[in-house]
């Protein structure tokens, strides 16, 4: 069985950098076809994705966060990391992040965390 | 870069049909999936590879893709389907959503 569950502050202030880890079991990452990406959800808004790292350590960012966001993976301890600099009050929202084999579906997802940010 | 449109909201009575699109330049030539999403809770992926029902997904969800339109389509549709339904694709290795779709059953 796939999970993953996210973690990380709940409220950082403006021009802070927000640092999310994705913790999940049930796969490797290590794993030919594995990937793992991260989205995001402001309050009553549609979903965004953010970024997504692969097996072989390709990542992809999407175009209108590339220069704000990086995406790392710990094999060792099943996680995924995503840094975020300059957070805004705009980035406030819940982070989510999901598992997707070879470039397919994400399922499942995890339950998110909602960051807020604020002075 | 890629776009997918949706309309924001869609209205259904309880047991009939309900019909959402996505719309996309050449949308047929790519695969789409389709996610549910409950108030306070996670995506939930609902239909995969256009038209495939992941196990545990009832059989009044069916999914469809040609042109420029992929539709979503929830036959005899019932109060524990009112939710946000997003489509998703993929373009030149990123991926995109559609703005979501508010299903409410009246």
């Amino acid at each position: 069985q796939i999970t993953l569950k996210e973690s990380g502050p709940t409220l950082v202030k403006p021009t802070q950098t927000l640092t999310l880890t994705c913790t999940f079991s049930g796969f490797s990452l290590s794993t030919t076809g594995v990937a793992v990406g991260w989205f995001r959800q402001p309050p009553g808004k549609a979903l965004e994705w953010l970024a997504l790292i692969y097996w072989d350590d390709d990542k992809r960012y999407s175009p209108s966060l590339n220069s704000r966001l990086t995406i790392t993976k710990d094999t060792s301890k099943n996680q995924v990391v995503l840094i975020m600099t300059n957070m805004d009050p705009v980035d406030t929202a819940t982070y989510f992040c999901s598992y997707i084999l070879t470039n397919n579906w994400f399922a499942p997802w995890g339950q998110g965390t909602l960051v807020t940010v604020s002075s | 870069s890629y776009e997918l449109a949706q309309p924001p909201s869609v209205s259904v009575s309880p047991g009939q049909t309900a019909s959402i699109t996505c719309s996309g330049d050449k949308l047929g030539d790519k695969y789409i999936c389709w996610y549910q999403q409950k108030s306070g809770q996670s995506p939930v992926l609902v239909i995969y590879q256009d038209s495939k029902r992941p196990s545990g997904i009832p059989a009044r969800f069916s999914g469809s893709n040609s042109g420029n339109t992929a539709t979503l389509t929830i036959r005899g549709t019932q109060a524990v389907d009112e939710a946000d339904y997003y489509c998703q694709t993929w373009d030149s290795g990123t991926v995109v959503f559609g703005g979501g779709t508010k299903l409410t059953v009246l």
